[in-house]
């Protein structure tokens, strides 16, 4: 099955600087990666989506680029705010439905 | 945040007992999931259901059981066969058609072994 591994776990940076997180897959299979966020307390939720037909998808402060060859891929955010300060987790999965998590990389911005 | 809901939020359980979590959802979706949290593990699916009366173990069925009698419901035993159940649970929904689409959580149950 899908394992995906996810880096850095920790990641500490000061307001107004960029933040990027990396996942690897290992499904070559996998056609759909989301990146959740999950504040203190509450459940996660949706940040962006990409699909393997695009190599890239930008929301404002948030993009995700995607490599299919090396079968990975990544969350950045610029402009960091306090506000961003969270557990983001990635994921990967095949049209059957069964998503597979990364363990998650709590980001903590610094004002 | 409404839509899936999850019920209890806290839920104690001595050891030997089984204890359901309750999961339901006024979305209109297809599929269904338990994930399981752990500090530092992300989420672990246990299982999933992609229609009703149907469902597949995830990666850590061992010691769970679950029923899909109902779209809307999707509820989740926690037997005594499973080892160290203190954890928090979360389900998922979303909709299918053939491709994944993104999955809305519910709010989750935090199950403490006493």
């Amino acid at each position: 099955g899908e394992n995906v591994e996810q880096h850095p776990s920790t990641l500490s940076v000061q307001e107004g600087d960029s933040a990027v997180i990396k996942c690897t897959y290992s499904d070559s299979a996998s056609n759909y990666f989301p990146w959740y966020k999950q504040e203190l307390g509450k459940r996660p939720q949706l940040i962006i989506d990409i699909r393997s037909n695009v190599g890239e998808k930008k929301d404002q402060r948030i993009a995700v680029t995607l490599n299919k060859t090396a079968k990975h891929f990544s969350l950045h955010i610029t402009e960091t705010q306090p506000e961003d300060s969270a557990v983001y987790f990635c994921a990967a999965s095949r049209n059957n439905n069964d998503m597979r998590f990364g363990a998650g990389t709590r980001l903590t911005v610094k004002p | 945040d409404g839509g899936i809901t999850q019920s209890p939020k806290y839920l104690f359980r001595k050891e030997g007992q089984n204890v359901t979590l309750s999961c339901e959802q006024n979305l209109n979706h297809d599929a269904m999931y338990w994930y399981r949290q752990d500090p530092g593990q992300g989420l672990r699916l246990i299982y999933y259901s992609q229609i009703v009366n149907d469902f597949q173990k995830g990666d850590i069925a061992e010691g769970y059981s679950v029923s899909r009698e109902k779209k809307e419901s999707f509820p989740l035993t926690v037997t005594s066969a499973q080892k160290n159940p203190t954890a928090f649970y979360l389900c998922a929904s979303s909709v299918t058609g053939g491709v994944q689409n993104e999955q809305f959580f519910g709010p989750g149950t935090r199950l403490t072994v006493l």
